[in-house]
């Protein structure tokens, strides 16, 4: 069983639609995150969230929202997108205090 | 401003070599190395961490050396194999508030020829 799951694999969309990522993870994880990667492999948090606060990387443009159903999901909602919004988007979880992050495959995301 | 900083960028070694990358911090707060692997198409995995009362520790063919006075850590593979061959990146994690921040490395693109 894959512990964090997100899909799709590939988006490939035009530039101003307006795209969804979805991220469930089976772990009893407290906390959720989305990282982007560049194509130069630079890890940027986007955000994190758990079921008390989310927190927002303040350099992420608010054409991105975190949306979480519940605990095991937190998916990415990106509006008007643009050509440098293209990247690998990955999801990641994790339990308390220091305990290691379980990312899931990455979506790429091209934007033409 | 690069909070942890990583070198080298990329790394190529024969097989049996022992690359090793290096990691520099300032924010004496981190108390929490981890470092993970990423191969390609993937996500990274957690592979080892340290915490900065250790000056070393050891799994298997991978060990983290630290140097707590000259904030720096670093990486060693030893008997490195072309399965190692992936980008690795170190961090740093501290306390925030009632959360943690992780402040990642730039990657290291590590390539063990057979």
């Amino acid at each position: 069983d894959t512990a964090v799951s997100q899909t799709p694999k590939y988006l490939v969309t035009q530039m101003g639609n307006d795209k969804s990522i979805k991220c469930e993870q089976n772990l009893g994880h407290d906390t959720m995150y989305w990282y982007k990667q560049d194509s130069k492999k630079f890890l940027k948090i986007m955000f994190s969230y758990n079921n008390k606060e989310l927190i927002i990387n303040e350099t992420v443009p608010n054409r991105f929202s975190p949306k979480s159903p519940d605990k095991a999901h937190l998916n990415l909602h990106i509006n008007s997108l643009e050509l440098g919004d293209s990247a690998v988007y990955f999801c990641a979880s994790a339990g308390s205090d220091n305990s290691p992050l379980h990312f899931g495959n990455g979506t790429r995301l091209t934007v033409t | 401003q690069q909070q942890v900083k990583q070198s080298p960028q990329s790394l190529i070694v024969q097989k049996g070599g022992i690359p090793i990358i290096n990691c520099a911090y300032e924010n004496t707060a981190f108390d929490y190395f981890p470092w993970y692997q990423q191969f390609p198409g993937k996500g990274p995995a957690l592979l080892i961490a340290i915490r900065p009362d250790v000056s070393e520790k050891k799994e298997g063919r991978f060990t983290i050396s630290f140097n707590k006075s000259a904030k720096q850590f670093s990486l060693h593979i030893m008997d490195s194999q072309p399965g190692d061959s992936a980008t690795y990146f170190c961090a740093a994690s501290r306390r925030d508030g009632n959360n943690r921040k992780l402040i990642w490395g730039l990657g290291t693109s590590l390539a063990v020829n057979p």
